[in-house]
């Protein structure tokens, strides 16, 4: 059990367009979820909490208007990344909470932006 | 804020060997858990780790909670053990679950 999913598993996209990320969880509800953001051969960085009915909460430095987050379901959470430039470039990963177990992950979202 | 720290920051064993890698933590949590990434990214799941002792196979992990460190033991290590092993701790004083992750350990297990 505990199974997330993310698509898709990478996107190219030309600078100025931008880029849905879907994290579901299989198996089990999920009333938060979480966004992370890795670059190479660096740690995660956790970009923001998702809250299923409520608003995201962003980390400090992270854009919200940029990375638009929305927990539409208790197993559904999207990352759209608006306007996307070359520098926004990553690998992303969501995970999802589950009380007594922790976060389960996704397999990543590898985006590169051209 | 809170710091994790990992130790030692890379590692270079032969297969069979045994390793013992450590999780610094600077302030009360009350999560802990310890994930292997693999070459394509994926995070896998090894132990919820708060307080305690646990076993799972060839791995294992302790957290003395009250000295704020964990500890991830591997034995007989293999080549499919390579990877980055991360501990990521939940604090207390968020009242959320959100984790925050510590800097990393990079095994690479050789024939």
């Amino acid at each position: 059990g505990a199974v997330v999913s993310q698509h898709p598993s990478w996107v190219i996209c030309k600078s100025g367009t931008s880029v849905k990320i879907e994290c579901r969880s299989l198996d089990f509800q999920a009333t938060t979820m979480f966004w992370y953001r890795q670059f190479p051969k660096q740690s995660l960085m956790l970009m923001a909490t998702s809250n299923e009915g409520s608003k995201a909460t962003y980390e400090q430095g992270v854009e919200k208007d940029k990375f638009l987050i929305n927990h539409a379901s208790l197993t559904l959470s999207t990352l759209t990344v608006t306007s996307a430039h070359p520098e926004d470039s990553s690998f992303y990963i969501c995970s999802a909470a589950r009380r007594t177990s922790g976060q389960f992950f996704g397999p990543g979202t590898r985006l590169t932006v051209l | 804020g809170i710091q994790v720290e990992q130790s030692p920051p890379d590692l270079i064993l032969q297969e069979g060997a045994n390793s013992t890698l450590r999780c610094n933590f600077s302030d009360s949590v009350n999560n802990l858990q310890w994930f292997h990434q693999n070459p394509w990214g994926q995070l896998i799941n090894l132990f919820y780790i708060p307080s305690g002792t646990k076993q799972n196979g060839r791995l294992s992990a302790t957290t003395v909670a009250t000295e704020r460190y964990s500890l991830l033991y591997i034995s007989s290590s293999q080549t499919t053990d390579s990877g980055v092993y991360f501990c990521a701790v939940s604090l207390q004083s968020y009242n959320t679950d959100k984790l925050i992750f510590g800097t990393g350990t990079r095994l690479q297990v050789f024939p």
